[in-house]
């Protein structure tokens, strides 16, 4: 059966370092990968997708993420963190007709 | 360009009243549609999906209904809340899972 695991409930990181979260998947096919973010009381905003081809992609507000087949991963990145970044992270795996999302990682910022 | 609207923001309801949660997509056509809940520190449950009109997947057994009367509306309802219905219900559309969903911007449900 298809299912993300995101390891991290909660992560804190200081203003201007790196960023990763962490997500894996069980899939059967090649998967379509996406990662969403959302801020308190807000809806989900997509922040990148991989379907095929590169295996690092771009995605907004700086974010990259790498997909590893052998590991079946697909970890969230950022070089230096904003407090504006603080938020809820998602990771989602494309399934038959709906997305399959991970329990989500709450990202705290410290100044 | 598509947009998804989704309708009331914030609402406070007694147990044992109603509900009727409204979500609409503009600027595309037969989209799918979901349903999703997060309660308090908790990730996304998938309530209801439709790839169609009239075409209504329920995913978890509850005190909830879905209805699609139309292509592009989507309602979630209720015949009486109870205290446990509380959460934040979002709506979501896309034209195949693969290609990713986007969201409204949610409804906070308070059932007191």
């Amino acid at each position: 059966a298809q299912s993300v695991t995101q390891p991290d409930i909660h992560i804190t990181v200081s203003e201007g370092a790196s960023l990763e979260l962490r997500c894996n998947y069980s899939y059967g096919a090649t998967p379509y990968l996406f990662w969403y973010v959302q801020s308190p009381g807000q809806g989900l905003q997509l922040l990148l997708k991989y379907f095929s081809g590169d295996t690092l992609v771009q995605g907004i507000k700086g974010f990259e993420a790498e997909f590893k087949r052998s590991q079946s991963s697909f970890n969230l990145r950022k070089p230096s963190v904003h407090w504006s970044d603080a938020a809820e992270y998602f990771c989602a795996v494309g399934g038959y007709n709906k997305l399959i999302f991970g329990a989500g990682t709450r990202l705290a910022v410290h100044p | 360009s598509q947009t998804i609207h989704q309708w009331p923001a914030t609402l406070v309801q007694p147990v044992g009243s109603p509900l009727s949660l409204e979500c609409t997509v503009e600027g595309t056509s037969n989209p799918n549609l979901y349903w999703y809940r997060q309660a308090a520190g908790r990730g996304l449950q998938l309530l209801f999906y439709s790839v169609g009109i009239g075409q209504i997947s329920s995913e978890v057994p509850q005190n909830l209904s879905a209805s699609r009367p139309q292509d592009r509306q989507f309602i979630l309802s209720s015949k009486k809340l109870l205290l446990s219905d509380s959460g934040f219900y979002l709506c979501a559309w896309s034209t195949g899972a693969n290609y990713g969903y986007t969201f409204g911007s949610g409804t906070r449900l308070t059932v007191v």
